[in-house]
């Protein structure tokens, strides 16, 4: 498995300013992703984070809106600028390591007011 | 691309008794087929997974089927207990783990 933490895990913002999502986790894995998931839904795919290059963002999602960096194997970013209300979600990283087995990070819940 | 459709959305089962969802895939390119547990407040916890040269997979008081030919694939919990109250989720991907396909979740309440 893998150990993944997250920072902040949760924050309260005013709208029109930006927050930034920290992912860290204890190993090198290849595969790192953003999801957002409403209160009550699935999870929605944001974004895969590449190493050393731009994130790969899925319909809906723009980077503009949802910048991301991804300096190394063991982090990345995730910012969610401009905020609305339609932003309050809860965000989480996710790693895909040996066989697939995708692990989850604790999750950032946001609230924009 | 892929879509995975899950049910029922909500299940809930007496203490002892048994609890199954079931999930379907559209693209048969999909072999890999996970399953996650999410409490509430709680990130999402892969409890089992399955792959397509696979039928079934049984870990202790679940277990995962999957027919390739019909495209669906489902989860079994016996003997549910009250701390398997969960949201439960299932996924398809593929052998390149680059992208995930989930259902729409399952709310499983077990009733003591």
């Amino acid at each position: 498995s893998a150990v993944i933490s997250q920072k902040p895990s949760r924050d309260i913002c005013q709208r029109g300013t930006s927050l930034t999502i920290q992912c860290q986790v204890d190993s090198q894995v290849t595969m790192m992703f953003w999801y957002r998931q409403q209160p009550g839904q699935s999870l929605t795919l944001i974004a895969t984070a590449n190493q050393g290059s731009e994130a790969t963002y899925e319909s809906g999602f723009v980077i503009d809106k949802f910048p991301i960096s991804r300096p190394n194997l063991t982090f990345s970013t995730l910012t969610v600028s401009n905020m609305s209300p339609e932003d309050s979600s809860i965000y989480l990283c996710s790693v895909v390591v040996h066989g697939n087995e995708q692990f989850f990070g604790p999750g950032t819940r946001l609230t924009v007011l | 691309g892929e879509n995975v459709e899950q049910h029922p959305s909500t299940l809930s089962v007496q203490e002892g008794d048994s609890a199954v969802i079931k999930c379907t895939y559209s693209d048969s390119a999909s072999n890999y087929f996970p399953w996650y547990k999410q409490e509430l407040g709680k990130r999402p916890q892969l409890i089992i997974d399955i792959r397509s040269n696979v039928g079934e997979k049984k870990d202790q008081r679940i277990a995962v089927t999957l027919n390739k030919t019909a495209k669906h694939f489902s989860l079994h919990i016996t003997e549910t207990q009250p701390e398997d109250s969960a949201v439960y989720f299932c996924a398809a991907s593929t052998d390149t783990g680059n992208q995930f396909y989930f259902g729409t979740g399952t709310s499983l309440t077990v009733i003591p």
